[in-house]
């Protein structure tokens, strides 16, 4: 069973670029979760694709956008990057998008805006 | 405004001992809770969880207490071993929340010494 993939490790970027980061979920799994975690902080929510269809959003701007593909895989886009977009982001697959089913999170992409 | 707190960001513990981690939360629609571990480099691990009709979950070596009057809950780690050196984070959701959305905390960070 593979678990949570996501690419690239590691990204610098520099201010106003666009981003695109990408999860393979694990498999059996269709739903999938985007976090972002700044230094000293816990992970924040971005938000979650069920089945292809977006199923929730955290408080972040129109800027950061998503999709989830037929294999349940996901891709991440953040446009005009700031520097305050420095984090790492996790992405999270679970097999339902209960709030009781429980998540798996890939090793993150470290993202470094200049 | 952190809603998840988690006072600690480090604890440090003496091997076979107890471990005890605190987590307060001050939104009343949280009735669903859950710890992660993260160990470097990698996502983070569900732990543990415990819903709001308990106020007391075991697995093995790890139980988690809530007290819902105190808006607080604690995971205990007993006997504490070197391998659960890791940070660790609680997190809180409204279980009838129909956006799966959970907000963490900051996380502490754990050492266990031999």
């Amino acid at each position: 069973e593979t678990g949570v993939t996501q690419s690239p490790t590691h990204l610098i970027k520099t201010r106003g670029q666009q981003v695109t980061l990408r999860c393979s979920s694990q498999s059996g799994h269709n739903t999938v979760s985007w976090y972002q975690q700044a230094l000293g902080q816990g992970p924040q929510f971005i938000f979650q694709y069920y089945r292809e269809e977006k199923n929730g959003r955290g408080n972040f701007p129109p800027r950061f956008s998503g999709l989830q593909f037929p294999n349940y895989s996901s891709e991440l886009n953040v446009n005009a990057l700031e520097l305050d977009d420095s984090a790492l982001y996790l992405c999270a697959s679970s097999f339902g998008g209960g709030v009781t089913d429980t998540q798996y999170f890939g090793p993150g992409t470290r993202l470094t805006v200049l | 405004d952190q809603q998840v707190k988690q006072n600690s960001p480090s604890l440090s513990v003496q091997e076979g001992r107890i471990s005890i981690l605190n987590c307060d939360y001050t939104n009343s629609m949280f009735d669903y809770f859950l710890w992660y571990k993260k160990y470097p480099a990698e996502g983070p691990t569900f732990l543990i969880s415990i819903s709001s009709i308990k106020d007391k979950n075991e697995d093995g070596r790890f139980t988690v207490f809530l007290n819902k009057s105190a808006k607080h809950l604690s995971l205990h780690i007993v006997p504490s071993q070197p391998g659960d050196s890791a940070v660790y984070f609680c997190a809180a959701s409204p279980f009838t929340s129909g956006t799966y959305k959970y907000i963490f905390g900051t996380g502490t960070r754990l050492k266990v010494l031999a």
